[in-house]
């Protein structure tokens, strides 16, 4: 099966620009999860959507991040006016909803630059 | 936040078992053990999980103590492409939230030849 999709790869920008990042998860997986990873570090749960909506948002900064999943299918996520401190790698993840054995498939993630 | 707490990094002969432990002592009753790795410039891999019995799959071996407050994965012939950021996970199940899935720092883990 396909996996999670993610776009683009690599992004570099200057700060107080603005920028998206494009997740399609897996086909049927209605629990989409948005992470940061900034380097050396674990990667932090950003956002959490069920279906087309937002069950957890806690550490979600969101005077400058926004996300959305329209539909219960791909998720865009974006960060205006960017901070240095925002270069990190974005994971996007994706699970089934219920199931002891489900597990959440990670995608390739996006290199994000702030200069 | 994370439950786990893992050693920042170890190292381990190639061909050898790498036994990598993980300290989870707050897990509650119903929540899951999981570990990923993660190679340079990839997202996290799955490797194998369990809630209180030793699991094996092809990849790894899972140890889960009796009282399941820690645990240890073995990678029973480690190889030079092993080498990668091990993540220890539980996995919270909220009736509002479902699945989670909380990363601490990982163990970064060096394999020889």
């Amino acid at each position: 099966e396909a996996g999670v999709a993610q776009s683009p790869r690599y992004k570099i920008i200057e700060k107080r620009q603005s920028v998206a990042f494009w997740c399609n998860p897996i086909s049927g997986h209605a629990t989409l999860y948005w992470y940061q990873q900034i380097l050396g570090q674990g990667p932090k749960l950003l956002i959490q959507f069920q279906n087309n909506g937002v069950v957890d948002d806690s550490q979600l900064p969101k005077d400058r991040f926004s996300a959305e999943r329209l539909k219960g299918v791909d998720s865009t996520l974006k960060i205006q006016p960017a901070k240095l401190e925002d270069s990190a790698v974005y994971l996007c993840a994706s699970s089934p909803l219920r199931g002891m054995n489900t597990e959440a498939f990670f995608g390739q993630g996006t290199r994000l630059t702030v200069v | 936040d994370a439950k786990t707490t893992q050693p920042p990094s170890m190292d381990c002969a190639e061909g050898r078992a790498a036994n990598l432990p993980c300290n989870h002592s707050t897990i509650s009753g119903n929540e899951y053990v999981y570990w990923y790795r993660q190679i340079h410039s990839q997202g996290p891999q799955y490797i194998i999980h369990g809630l209180k019995n030793n699991e094996t799959n092809e990849m790894a071996s899972l140890i889960i103590t009796e009282d399941r407050k820690s645990s240890t994965l073995i990678l029973p012939h480690a190889t030079l492409r092993d080498t990668a950021v091990y993540y220890c996970i539980v996995r919270v199940v909220d009736a509002n939230t479902g699945n989670q899935f909380y990363f601490g720092t990982g163990t970064s883990l060096t394999v020889i030849p």
